[in-house]
């Protein structure tokens, strides 16, 4: 199976911050790799497929981009409403296969 | 627009069968790929697996020898069957669609439901 690693595991930061989280593919996936929100008590939420295809819906503030196997998911000006767990997961083979999360939380 | 409700017990008897449904409302089964995943207290997200609406399936290895997951298109219902259950099965279980793009994408969820081992 293919594995995710997500970086950080974690991290502090204010309203208005640029977040960057990274997720690398232990080979290579092409673009298949989606990034999803979760909030507590609450069901991931799509926000970008194809590595850097957003999800109709999603707040532009979110962003993804990809060079080789690692992806990065950007977060620009960071809104109450995202303070969250982030996943990536990629649908280039199965299993699916998710990352170990990255919580991001008030600073 | 599509919409899915897990249902089924919250607490199973270690060594018993864990069984769930997946009902299916605002748009058809029959297309897509239909899929049950998991998340421990705490923990991360485990795929467990997915099947067709033509009944074919295909489940993580870690759990192959214990997972059948079945459809029934009359009824817009697909279900999880868990055998041999221990504590570490413990989770909230989630029915998801596989259906968005080329490399269909786990684009719809249902708010999950969780399952406790226990006796």
């Amino acid at each position: 199976a293919i594995q995710l690693t997500q970086s950080p595991s974690s991290l502090s930061a204010s309203v208005g911050d640029r977040v960057t989280i990274t997720c690398r593919a232990s080979q290579g996936i092409s673009s298949a790799l989606a990034w999803y929100q979760q909030k507590p008590g609450k069901a991931p939420r799509l926000l970008i497929y194809d590595a850097s295809s957003l999800e109709s819906g999603v707040s532009s503030r979110f962003s993804g981009s990809a060079s080789g196997t690692d992806f990065t998911l950007t977060i620009n000006s960071l809104q109450p409403e995202d303070f969250a767990t982030y996943y990536c997961q990629q649908s280039n083979t199965y299993p699916r296969t998710f990352g170990p999360g990255t919580k991001v939380d008030i600073k | 627009q599509v919409q899915l409700q897990e249902s089924g017990p919250g607490l199973v008897k270690p060594s018993e069968t864990l069984s769930l449904t997946c009902t299916v409302s605002g748009g058809s089964i029959s297309s897509n790929y239909w899929s049950w995943i998991r998340q421990p207290p705490g923990r991360g997200l485990e795929w467990i697996g997915y099947v067709y609406y033509t009944g074919s399936t295909n489940y993580n290895p870690s759990l192959k020898s214990r997972v059948t997951i079945s459809v029934d298109t009359s009824k817009n219902q697909f279900s999880l069957q868990l055998r041999s259950v221990t504590a570490a099965d413990t989770a909230v279980y989630y029915c998801a669609r596989e259906g968005l793009g080329y490399y269909f994408y786990i684009d719809v969820w249902g708010k999950g439901t969780t399952v406790t081992v226990s006796s």
